[in-house]
């Protein structure tokens, strides 16, 4: 079963309006960490936005902010007064722990977003 | 964070060949992972490489295949060996801690003709 589900896989929005993008999950563990990853075109990953699973409030980096919520097992990414520069790919990512204990991303497929001027 | 400097950024080889891909830490860490993204999808694990010990490999990936270097604390060593067409993706290590945001290279673009 897919672990990390991003059901969008393209995106528009125009500029210096709000974008959601959306992000599901499946896990067992009760504790566990989700993130949200920026990809640009020349492909370094860049980390945005990070939302424990205890964490009872919605996390924010500046313009990011992660719509948390834990029992319909969503974690939106949502960008505010969206800039030409955040065209990029998007990856929503849950850390496991994996079967030889070590702790490991799951990556879901990408939303690539693109900003109109 | 942590600062990586990973190389080559790009190769094209040739089917048959193999490349190492080299990623340099700016502080000392424990563990170094190592992710494939093949044209178009998502980022794959390949395996986990600790400091002086065999690197763990994920379902699909063999270290025959993948070869992983770990000498210290800071440097790690992705081999592809005996590529093929299908082996063309970008290469990424990082190093992060388990609760933050890992840090990635700047991936190495590999294309085998």
């Amino acid at each position: 079963a897919q672990k990390i589900t991003q059901t969008q896989p393209g995106m528009f929005v125009q500029e210096k309006e709000a974008v959601t993008l959306d992000c599901t999950y499946d896990t067992s563990d009760q504790s566990y960490g989700l993130f949200w990853y920026k990809q640009p075109s020349s492909g370094e990953m860049i980390f945005l936005i990070y939302q424990g699973s205890y964490d009872e409030q919605n996390a924010t980096e500046g313009r990011y902010s992660l719509n948390f919520q834990k029992a319909r097992k969503s974690a939106n990414l949502v960008i505010s007064a969206s800039q030409l520069g955040d065209s990029a790919m998007y990856f929503c990512a849950m850390r496991e722990r994996g079967t030889s204990g070590t702790y490991k991303y799951i990556f879901g497929t990408g939303t690539r977003l693109k900003v109109l001027a | 964070s942590a600062v990586i400097s990973q190389k080559p950024s790009r190769d094209i080889c040739q089917r048959g060949t193999s490349l190492t891909i080299q990623c340099q830490v700016d502080s000392q860490v424990t563990m170094m992972f190592w992710y494939r993204q093949q044209p178009g999808q998502s980022l794959t694990l390949i395996a986990t490489a600790n400091q002086g010990s065999e690197a763990t490999y994920e379902s699909g990936f063999v270290i025959d295949k993948f070869p992983i270097s770990r000498p210290n604390l800071t440097f790690s060593t992705l081999t592809v060996s005996n590529m093929s067409p299908e082996d063309s993706s970008i290469y990424l290590c990082s190093v992060g801690e388990v609760n933050y945001g890992y840090t990635f290279g700047s991936g190495t673009r590999l294309t085998v003709v």
